[in-house]
């Protein structure tokens, strides 16, 4: 069974440009979620999706949006990018959601960097 | 923001000892995970522990969950150099899917 796919591995923006990161989930998983992982702040939850529905959000501004796919796969942009959105983001993908979730499935992560 | 705190912030060990990291969290939980993030790879989970459950072992791994004092531990018996990686514990909601990320303990394994 493939595991979780992100694209792409690496980028490279400058600040005020927009990016689209895209994961493609385990089949079978209905559920996405996204995360940001800095040297500074660590690991932020930054949304889920379920069924194509954002069912969370972090402390994120609305320059993150995301959405999901009638099969599952999910896409997240940031616009106008700032020095501070260089990041690992991370893909998770789980069969359920709720409190029951169990682990998390990562993908290998979209390396930005903005300069 | 952060809702684990880990300890310690790094370990270095020689193989063959070890490893204990500590995790502390603030809110009520449903579970408690631990992960293992090889650098700059993505995160896999190692362990979950509900929290009805007081100790859960897989392998050389060993979990602890105390909720009176909402902490947990991990040990890692018998390290190798091969365990060296970044660790975090994370803690699912009692209501939602969400994970909340500790800041992580880096272990070195030397051989």
């Amino acid at each position: 069974k493939a595991g979780v796919t992100q694209t792409p591995r690496y980028l490279i923006k400058t600040r005020g440009q927009q990016v689209t990161l895209s994961c493609s989930p385990i089949s079978g998983h209905r559920s996405v979620s996204w995360y940001q992982q800095t040297p500074g702040q660590g690991l932020q939850f930054l949304f889920e999706y379920f069924s194509e529905t954002q069912r969370n959000k972090g402390n994120f501004p609305g320059r993150f949006s995301g959405r999901q796919f009638s099969n599952s796969r999910s896409e997240m942009n940031v616009s106008t990018l700032e020095l501070g959105d260089s990041a690992l983001y991370l893909c998770a993908s789980s069969l359920r959601r709720g409190p029951n979730t169990g682990e998390l499935f990562f993908g290998e992560g979209s390396r930005l960097t903005v300069l | 923001s952060q809702q684990g705190e880990e300890d310690p912030q790094a370990l270095s060990i020689q193989e063959g000892e070890n490893a204990t990291m500590n995790c502390s969290y603030k809110t009520s939980i449903n579970n408690l995970q631990w992960y293992r993030q090889n650098s700059g790879r993505g995160l896999v989970h190692l362990i979950l522990i509900r929290s009805n459950e007081r100790e859960k072992h897989s392998g050389r791994l060993r979990v602890t969950l105390d909720t009176s004092k909402k902490s947990s531990s991990l040990l890692i018996t018998a390290s190798r150099a091969a365990d060296t990686a970044s660790y975090f514990c994370a803690t699912g909601e009692t209501s939602g899917s969400r994970l909340t990320f500790g800041e992580g303990t880096q272990l070195t394994v030397n051989p």
